[in-house]
């Protein structure tokens, strides 16, 4: 079975400081994981990826996230936080289990403080 | 840069009535998928559709729920008789992967279709 917990529902930055939204996933298989963000009144853009290779990705914006398979996470973190980054952020799993199999996290929605 | 296009924006339909979603995929994509987004709760995988079949579909996706890619370009979700419950933002994605299906094809979504059922 697959599931990707988001373990914050909100988070709150002052502009120029560090983000850091946290995932955590579960899959019986090699899993692809992918961080989206979600503007108001935009569809998803995708962030970054994993998909076996660097465990470090790096992805649009200055953001990056890394695949830590000991502790099943993937957060995703960016050194200075800008105005523009203000939006909903998505965790999601994708693997083969008995066909492809994509999972969403609950979201983060990420406030930055002027 | 291609991009995954939805219409309408914002649909409001009164119940049992039908509706239709139409998504325009990335041109050279294989793969077309419908999600769902109920007002604060996670976004839920409904279908995805290659070959002109559907693929997969989740528990959601029951006998009032059907796709078709009627032209080559559209992609659209029926909702036969719409409940209030179906109220929600539906989002069309589209993948690549000529060499075959593969959890690493990212996904472009659309930006949404925001169905209200009155």
């Amino acid at each position: 079975a697959q599931s990707v917990t988001q373990l914050d529902s909100h988070v709150s930055v002052s502009e120029g400081t560090p983000v850091l939204l946290r995932c955590n996933y579960s899959s019986s298989y090699s899993p692809s994981l992918f961080w989206y963000v979600q503007h108001p009144n935009k569809g998803l853009q995708l962030l970054l990826k994993y998909t076996s290779a660097a465990t470090l990705v790096k992805g649009i914006n200055g953001f990056e996230a890394e695949f830590k398979k000991s502790e099943t996470s993937f957060h995703l973190t960016k050194p200075s936080a800008h105005m523009s980054d203000a939006a909903e952020y998505f965790c999601v799993v994708r693997a083969l289990t008995g066909g492809f199999k994509t999972i969403f996290g609950a979201g983060t929605r990420l406030f930055v403080k002027a | 840069e291609p991009e995954v296009t939805q219409t309408p924006s914002h649909q409001v339909t009164q119940m049992g009535q039908e509706v239709i979603l139409r998504c325009v995929p990335i041109s050279n994509h294989l793969y077309f998928y419908w999600y769902r987004q109920i007002l604060g709760q996670k976004v839920e995988f409904l279908v995805s559709f290659y070959n002109n079949e559907i693929s997969e579909k989740s528990e959601i996706f029951d006998d009032q729920f059907s796709v078709e890619r009627p032209d080559g370009s559209n992609f659209t979700l029926k909702i036969r008789s719409t409940k209030l419950e179906d109220s929600a933002m539906y989002f069309c994605a589209s993948s690549g992967g000529a060499g075959g299906p593969s959890s690493y094809n990212e996904q472009f979504f659309g930006p949404g279709t925001r169905l209200t059922v009155l």
